[in-house]
């Protein structure tokens, strides 16, 4: 079965520092993957999707993310952290027509 | 596009009321999905339609929970009668196919519940 890791519940960066949230999946197919991010009493806004394509996937707001099959893992990067940026970023694997969720990482972003 | 529209916003009710969720999704997207967020479980697939017909509902906690989706614009999850562990985030999201058996989702802002 699908399922996705999210490393650290909490990251925090200086703005203008550059900006990792950590993402490995298990998938027993070619996984079609997600990064979404939800600003507070907000839904989830689609970041950016890999789905087999490019294996650098870049998305909006300045985010990309590699998709490497040997680490089995989709990291989500920014070179350069704004104040908007603070906001939960979930990770996702697609099961079908399920999407299994990552746990969430709170990115903070310090002035 | 309006994207996919979640009434109410928020919802207070006491315990043992019924409560309507409402989604209007996405004009031309043949799927939609029910989610429930809570900081214990996460983000957790209740219900998915495919063409208005409901595919999988194992999502669904238990007979208290009933959703439909009459036409291709609109459904409805109700909670009848409520808990105060129905309390959290409700989310539905629209999609369409990207091949491969896999689904393109866009979410709504989502209904929070508080049943005291």
């Amino acid at each position: 079965a699908q399922s996705v890791t999210q490393l650290g519940s909490h990251v925090s960066v200086s703005e203008g520092a550059l900006v990792l949230l950590r993402c490995n999946y298990s998938s027993s197919v070619p996984p079609y993957l997600f990064w979404y991010v939800q600003y507070p009493n907000q839904g989830l806004q689609l970041l950016l999707k890999y789905t087999s394509a490019a294996t650098l996937v870049k998305g909006i707001n300045g985010f990309e993310a590699e998709f490497k099959k040997s680490e089995t893992s989709f990291h989500l990067t920014k070179p350069s952290a704004h104040m908007s940026d603070a906001a939960e970023y979930f990770c996702a694997v697609s099961d079908g027509y399920k999407y299994i969720f990552g746990t969430g990482t709170r990115l903070k972003v310090l002035a | 596009d309006a994207g996919v529209i979640q009434s109410p916003r928020h919802e207070v009710t006491e315990m043992g009321q019924e409560v309507t969720l409402r989604c209007k999704p996405i004009s031309g997207h043949n799927s939609l999905f029910w989610y429930r967020q809570t900081m214990m479980r996460g983000l957790e697939l209740l219900i998915y339609f495919n063409n208005n017909v409901p595919i999988d509902d194992s999502g669904m906690p238990e007979d208290r929970f009933s959703a439909k989706m009459p036409n291709a614009s609109f459904s409805t999850l109700k909670i009848q009668p409520s808990e105060p562990r129905d309390s959290a985030v409700y989310f539905c999201a629209s999609g369409t196919s990207l091949g491969g058996g896999s689904y393109g989702y866009t979410f709504g802002s989502g209904t929070r519940l508080t049943v005291v």
